[in-house]
């Protein structure tokens, strides 16, 4: 299957800084990647559709400018947490869907704010 | 709107045995995917098994096997020969079908089910 990576897979910071993640599709071009959120033991909670050349669209409730979503080019998507608190601190997956929409997860980000 | 609905929120089941995880969904469309997904303690998900919703045939991946009932909205997930690496959260997952959209490509997910295996 069609591999995703995410970096960092862990990031501990302090309150009030800014931290970003980087999603990339390893083999394939994903004009469409999604970013969601993960509580422990809890279902994945879709935040936001990552759009190649255009504004990602937020689900009802998430933030925009708290969670800021770049789609630069077709293989990479990046999540950037600003002014994080503790509250802000989870487990945040992205995906992509291949060509055979079969939608592909990366490793997911363990974020600690302090 | 779809909902995904996984009725059991833990499962255990005897190294080498056969468990069945049960998944529910409702949906308007008729153009649909649904996926098994796992999620193991390194919190990797995993595709297990995809059905397109207009094959009849029931979807196969080795030891995993689906028994989809359209009309029932039922898609259950059935894990033979059952070893301790299969212990897991397991995710039933919906998405719609055709393109464009606003919801084109999001996956709606059920609530999960933790298997155990027991050796």
């Amino acid at each position: 299957g069609a591999v995703v990576s995410q970096h960092p897979s862990w990031v501990i910071c302090k309150s009030g800084t800014s931290v970003k993640i980087e999603c990339r599709s390893l083999d394939f071009q994903a004009t469409t990647m999604f970013w969601y959120r993960q509580f422990p033991k809890q279902s994945l909670m879709l935040m936001a559709t990552s759009n190649e050349g255009s504004k990602a669209t937020y689900e009802q409730g998430v933030e925009k400018d708290k969670f800021l979503i770049n789609h630069a080019s077709l293989t990479l998507s990046t999540l950037t947490v600003t002014s994080a608190h503790p509250e802000d601190s989870s487990f945040y997956i992205c995906s992509a869907n291949d060509l055979y929409e079969t939608q592909y997860f990366g490793p997911g980000t363990r974020l600690l704010v302090l | 709107a779809q909902t995904v609905t996984q009725s059991q929120p833990e499962m255990s089941v005897q190294e080498a045995e056969t468990v069945t995880l049960s998944c529910t969904y409702d949906t308007s469309e008729s153009d649909y995917y649904l996926f098994w997904y796992k999620q193991p303690p390194s919190r990797q998900m995993i595709l297990v098994i995809r059905q397109e919703a207009y094959k009849q045939q029931n979807a196969t991946e080795n030891r995993f096997s689906v028994n989809f009932q359209k009309a029932a909205k039922s898609f259950s997930l059935k894990i033979s020969d059952s070893q301790l690496g299969d212990a897991a959260m397991y995710f039933c997952a919906y998405r719609r079908g055709g393109a464009g959209g606003t919801s084109y490509g999001k996956l709606t997910f059920g609530q999960g089910t933790i298997l155990t295996v027991h050796p």
